[in-house]
């Protein structure tokens, strides 16, 4: 078992559309939680950061953390097509020495 | 302000060969990580460092090591390298060890 489990997709949403995207993980050492957005051929942009449980939310980015389940989302409001790319969770702790490790990633389509 | 800046950005190797990457954080930044990111798959952490002391260490062979220099940048090695380790070598840079990381374009490396 991944210690981080997110669906590749794809996912393909009409724009405007509200876009979930979520991850699940397995080790509970992990307290902060990162969203990326990559593009194509370019390194992975951070789109939100939280630590341990809660919310967070950046103008049409909301990111959500639920320690208690192992379970985190980030939701896009009216999706635009420039918001197709691949969006990659990533966590950090002390696992027996600090490392990040990242989702698979989910490749998004907003259509015109 | 100067993004993380990676170099070289392209690289063809012959299995067997050695190949240093290097990497210049943020100006500020004190830590640097390194991931290698294979097509379709999110980033894989390689190495942590902070303050010029590896952090933390992912689940790469001996033949990977780096380090990190007095103002803060820092090389990948990687020796008798081996097909499997074509991939886009990425650094990301943050200011300490647990805030939010910006990643470089990245390294793209080939072997054959």
């Amino acid at each position: 078992q991944k210690e981080v489990e997110q669906d590749p997709g794809p996912l393909s949403v009409p724009e405007g559309a509200i876009v979930s995207l979520n991850c699940t993980y397995s080790n509970s050492a992990f307290q902060y939680f990162m969203w990326y957005r990559q593009y194509s051929r370019k390194g992975p942009e951070l789109l939100m950061y939280t630590y341990s449980s809660g919310n967070k939310e950046d103008g049409r980015f909301t990111a959500q953390v639920d320690k208690s389940s192992k379970y985190i989302s980030l939701f896009i409001r009216d999706s635009q097509p420039s918001d197709s790319a691949t969006y990659l969770c990533a966590m950090e702790g002390n696992t027996g020495g600090f490392k990040t490790i990242f989702g698979a990633g989910t490749r998004l389509f907003v259509k015109a | 302000d100067a993004g993380v800046t990676q170099s070289p950005t392209h690289l063809i190797k012959t299995r067997g060969q050695h190949v240093t990457l290097r990497c210049s954080p943020i100006s500020g930044h004190k830590s640097v990580s390194w991931y290698q990111q294979v097509l379709g798959q999110g980033p894989q952490f390689i190495f942590q460092y902070y303050e010029k002391e590896e952090r933390g260490r992912g689940n790469f062979p001996d033949r990977f090591s780096a380090r990190q220099f007095p103002n803060y940048s820092s090389e990948l090695n990687v020796n008798a390298l081996l097909l499997g380790d074509s991939a886009l070598y990425l650094c990301a840079s943050s200011l300490y060890a647990n805030t939010e990381a910006f990643f470089g374009q990245g390294t793209r490396l080939t072997v054959v």
